[in-house]
């Protein structure tokens, strides 16, 4: 049940982009991204709800395909403050059973 | 606004004890999540709670359980602490069950010896 997400670990210079794939092998009512750093509660960063949608913050956007059951972040230009663990969460179950299940991460290091 | 905050931020239990962590939502939200962190990891989704009624629970023994007040702030608690209860606690708050960003309080560090 949990995504799967992929690469596990990217190394960029100031001024790259890089991609961050999440995909389940459930059907995906929403999917949740955030950041986290180091010692840091996990921060919102976007919420796609329709197959299709997407969405961007400044240098950072996401799509969500529901046909194929992923999403994927693009972060453009990356700054150092970019670095972090990024976390892709989809929402699974229905009625009483709702539950926010979250894949195990990518870490992203901007390096100067 | 103040944001989610959770008490206390630190605690060193014993195998065996019983432990109860407390988180405050931001004003307006109804829902609290609880979230288990093992370092290394993503966070392992525990419960849902909104309106004070449970709305999702995650694979975690009845050894953890939890609820949600009138003024919906919510208590974890843990019984029988065994050692590989050690994680970090997150508790994260929304304004509606589904659907909606949640934010997320600084933690709490348990530590089971």
């Amino acid at each position: 049940q949990q995504p799967v997400q992929s690469p596990q670990a990217v190394i960029l210079r100031e001024g790259e982009d890089a991609v961050i794939n999440c995909s389940s092998s459930k059907a995906l009512y929403s999917v949740h991204w955030y950041r986290q750093k180091h010692g840091e509660a996990p921060v919102f960063l976007m919420i796609l709800l329709k197959g299709g949608e997407q969405k961007g913050h400044e240098k950072i956007s996401a799509s969500f395909n529901e046909k194929k059951q992923q999403s994927s972040l693009y972060l453009t230009a990356s700054q150092l403050s970019y670095s972090g663990t990024y976390f892709c969460g989809t929402e699974m179950g229905a009625g009483n059973n709702r539950k926010l299940i979250w894949g195990l991460g990518t870490s992203l290091a901007v390096n100067p | 606004d103040a944001g989610v905050t959770q008490s206390p931020t630190h605690l060193i239990k014993t195998r065996g004890q019983q432990v109860t962590l407390r988180c405050s939502p931001i004003s307006g939200h109804k829902s609290v999540s609880w979230y288990q962190q093992v370092l290394g990891q993503g966070p392992q989704f525990i419960f849902q709670y909104y309106e004070k009624e449970e709305r999702g629970r995650g694979n975690f023994p009845d050894r953890f359980s939890a609820r949600q007040f009138p003024n919906y702030s919510s208590e974890l608690n843990v019984n029988a602490l065994l050692l590989g209860d050690s994680a970090l606690y997150l508790c994260a708050s929304s304004r509606e069950g589904r659907g909606y960003e949640q934010y997320f309080g600084p933690g709490t560090r348990l530590t089971v010896t």
